[in-house]
């Protein structure tokens, strides 16, 4: 079993430019999430794609989109790209069928912009 | 998403039991109590959860009170591999599944 895989690891990046981050979710997970975690703060939930759906999403401004594929693995862009958006950045895949709906984390980009 | 309270940080013996408290007040009866933990450059891992009932899996025990006010999530035999921030989660099991992480315990294992 795969488990949940993210690339790139670490990324630097300009004010102003775009990023595109990229996530496997573990086998058989048809739900992705994706967090941003700011320095020493608890990760905070940007969105979450069901089949290909966006299916909720958390206090962020539209600049921060995303994408689920048919084969559930999952991208978020980040336009016009603002220092403050210097953090990790994680995905979580899960299942939506039975309970409890544990999610399980990739490690992670790092994403500095400078 | 009920709000947890945890203390910022704790530290813990190697070998000896850590129990890491959390406090939910506004728990609702739908509510479930989870525990994720994050290991320094990792991603959160889960750990347990419950509803009620006093729930135990090979990483963890947690407790939960009567009136689910409250809970503890205990490691029996902590390991310096345990050194992690751990977040105590409350949620429904139902709709949207985003988690809501506080800022969680810092939980120092000294050897």
């Amino acid at each position: 079993e795969t488990g949940v895989t993210q690339s790139p690891t670490h990324l630097i990046k300009t004010r102003g430019q775009q990023v595109t981050l990229r996530c496997s979710s573990q086998s058989g997970h048809n739900t992705v999430s994706w967090y941003q975690q700011a320095l020493g703060q608890g990760p905070q939930f940007i969105f979450q794609y069901y089949r290909e759906e966006e299916n909720g999403r958390g206090n962020f401004p539209p600049r921060f989109s995303g994408l689920q594929f048919p084969n559930y693995s999952s991208e978020l862009n980040v336009n016009a790209l603002e220092l403050d958006d210097s953090a990790l950045y994680l995905c979580a895949s899960s299942l939506t069928q039975g309970s409890p709906y544990e999610q399980y984390f990739g490690p992670g980009t790092r994403l500095t912009v400078t | 998403d009920a709000k947890t309270t945890q203390p910022p940080s704790m530290d813990c013996a190697e070998g000896r039991a850590a129990n890491l408290p959390c406090n939910h007040s506004t728990i609702s009866g739908n509510e479930y109590v989870y525990w994720y933990r994050q290991i320094h450059s990792q991603g959160p891992q889960y750990i347990i959860h419950g509803l009620k009932n006093n729930e135990t899996n090979e990483m963890a025990s947690l407790i939960i009170t009567e009136d689910r006010k409250s809970s503890t999530l205990i490691l029996p035999h902590a390991t310096l591999r345990d050194t992690a921030v751990y977040y105590c989660i409350v949620r429904v099991d139902t709709g949207r599944r985003a988690l809501t992480f506080g800022s969680g315990t810092r939980l120092q294992v000294q050897p």
